[in-house]
């Protein structure tokens, strides 16, 4: 079937890194979004990928491996404010269609 | 920039009760979803319009309709409210370009009785 899968919670040290996978399993492939999502808060879209590897934009970078349906955003250098839940969203091949992970609830920590 | 406006906030129904919840977006997005937000279970979307009177179902239609008039407007309706339920509903914008982000508002806390 359909899906898209996440880890529920991670926990990370303040200053090191982070790595929040998410696994998909879709009948089509039109990229992958990751969002942020702070408690009570609406989602934020961090970032977009299409294309195999690894995507760098500093503070967040992203990997996509699209024969694995395999992506990860890994966050370096972590603040306590990083503490969120981090959202993957698989597109369909229309792009229109969105389907979401459940979500991985970061907690960084001193 | 742009801004979604979700309403009401926070809506308290009683078991059998049709509620609505209203979306308007002044991005000028062509497309606007509705999804459910649970507690462990992520986003689960509801309906999405490509257009102004256009209607497609998502994952969990069942129980609820969707209305768009308008294109800066979509609105939810729970048919028959679930007693004891009670969710988060995020209506998002998606922007025309590559990306295909969405932008979401703050979302309406629908709590049944």
């Amino acid at each position: 079937g359909q899906g898209v899968e996440q880890p529920a919670k991670l926990m990370s040290v303040e200053g090191t890194f982070a790595r929040v996978n998410c696994t998909y399993s879709t009948s089509g492939f039109n990229g992958l979004s990751w969002y942020q999502q702070r408690e009570g808060q609406a989602p934020v879209f961090l970032s977009y990928v299409v294309l195999d590897g690894l995507k760098d934009s500093g503070h967040f970078s992203t990997f996509l491996s699209r024969s694995n349906g395999y992506s990860y955003l890994l966050l370096t250098e972590l603040q306590i404010k990083d503490s969120a839940s981090y959202l993957c969203a698989v597109r369909d091949v229309s792009g229109t269609y969105q389907r979401f992970g459940t979500g991985t609830k970061l907690q960084v920590v001193p | 920039g742009g801004i979604i406006t979700q309403t009401p906030k926070f809506l308290i129904g009683q078991e059998g009760q049709k509620l609505t919840l209203k979306c308007q977006q002044n991005f000028n997005h062509d497309t606007m979803y509705w999804y459910r937000q649970d507690s462990g279970k992520g986003l689960r979307l509801i309906y999405y319009s490509i257009t102004e009177n256009d209607l497609q179902k998502g994952d969990l239609s069942e129980g609820y309709d969707a209305s768009r008039e308008k294109k800066s407007s979509f609105s939810l309706t729970v048919t028959s409210a679930q007693k004891n339920e009670m969710a988060v509903f995020l209506c998002a914008s998606r922007t025309g370009g590559g990306t295909g982000q969405l932008y979401f508002g703050e979302g309406s806390k629908l709590t049944v009785l």
